[in-house]
């Protein structure tokens, strides 16, 4: 009940293109689902999050969809660039509790 | 914006040896938590620590381990004997109290810990 289900592992675009990345979820409880982005050798950076009484929140080029009936999640980029290339991972978080993480998927994105 | 610092970047250790690997987190900060990540793996929650004391751990938390806060500023996971598993980037997070609306957790740079 605590995962949280990523997916693609890997993803590669050309740039320009859309990558999207799927999450799901089964506990509930949770209230807020935030997007880390990181790049090797660095920790998590925070993205862009969501809460469960939104459909759709965009930030910029990202755009997290949001289906709470489904307890799915994901995670948009638009006009997808080089620099994007890095590992996004999705997560959700109970109020006072940790933050799970999905497993992470690893987007290049080519020129 | 406010960072997490933490510190060394790298540690090269001894099996059996003890590690201590320091952070500090944002000042107004008063929950604060250790993940480690594998290379190539997902990032795995160690630790929570509120109100000076464990709030929540998980399996991987085990004897081995222990955390503190000695001062005002500094939270420390220690590691007693270290194992060859134990080799991962340890990563320090730190967030505001959770009444508050916006329960972004701050992540350091983390520590690269490798254990021979």
């Amino acid at each position: 009940q605590q995962q949280v289900k990523q997916s693609p592992q890997s993803l590669i675009v050309q740039k320009g293109g859309i990558p999207i990345i799927n999450c799901a979820y089964e506990n509930t409880a949770f209230d807020y689902f935030p997007w880390y982005q990181q790049f090797p050798g660095k920790g998590p950076a925070l993205l862009i999050a969501i809460r469960p009484d939104v459909s759709e929140k965009k930030e910029g080029r990202f755009t997290i969809s949001f289906n709470k009936s489904a307890k799915q999640f994901s995670l948009h980029i638009m006009d997808s660039q080089p620099g994007d290339s890095a590992t996004y991972f999705c997560a959700a978080i109970r109020s006072t509790d940790k933050l799970i993480f999905g497993t992470g998927t690893r987007l290049q994105v080519f020129p | 914006e406010p960072e997490v610092t933490q510190t060394p970047s790298h540690q090269v250790t001894q099996m059996g040896q003890e590690v201590i690997l320091r952070c500090v987190p944002i000042s107004n900060h008063l929950y604060f938590y250790w993940y480690r990540q594998i290379l190539g793996q997902k990032v795995e929650f160690l630790v929570s620590f509120y109100n000076n004391e464990i709030s929540e751990k998980s399996e991987i938390f085990d004897d081995q381990f222990s955390v503190e806060r000695p001062d005002g500023s500094n939270f420390t996971l220690k590691i007693r004997s270290t194992k060859l598993e134990d080799s991962a980037m340890y990563f320090c997070a730190s967030r505001r109290p959770p009444s508050s609306t916006n329960e972004k957790l701050f992540f350091g740079s983390g520590t690269q810990l490798s254990v021979l």
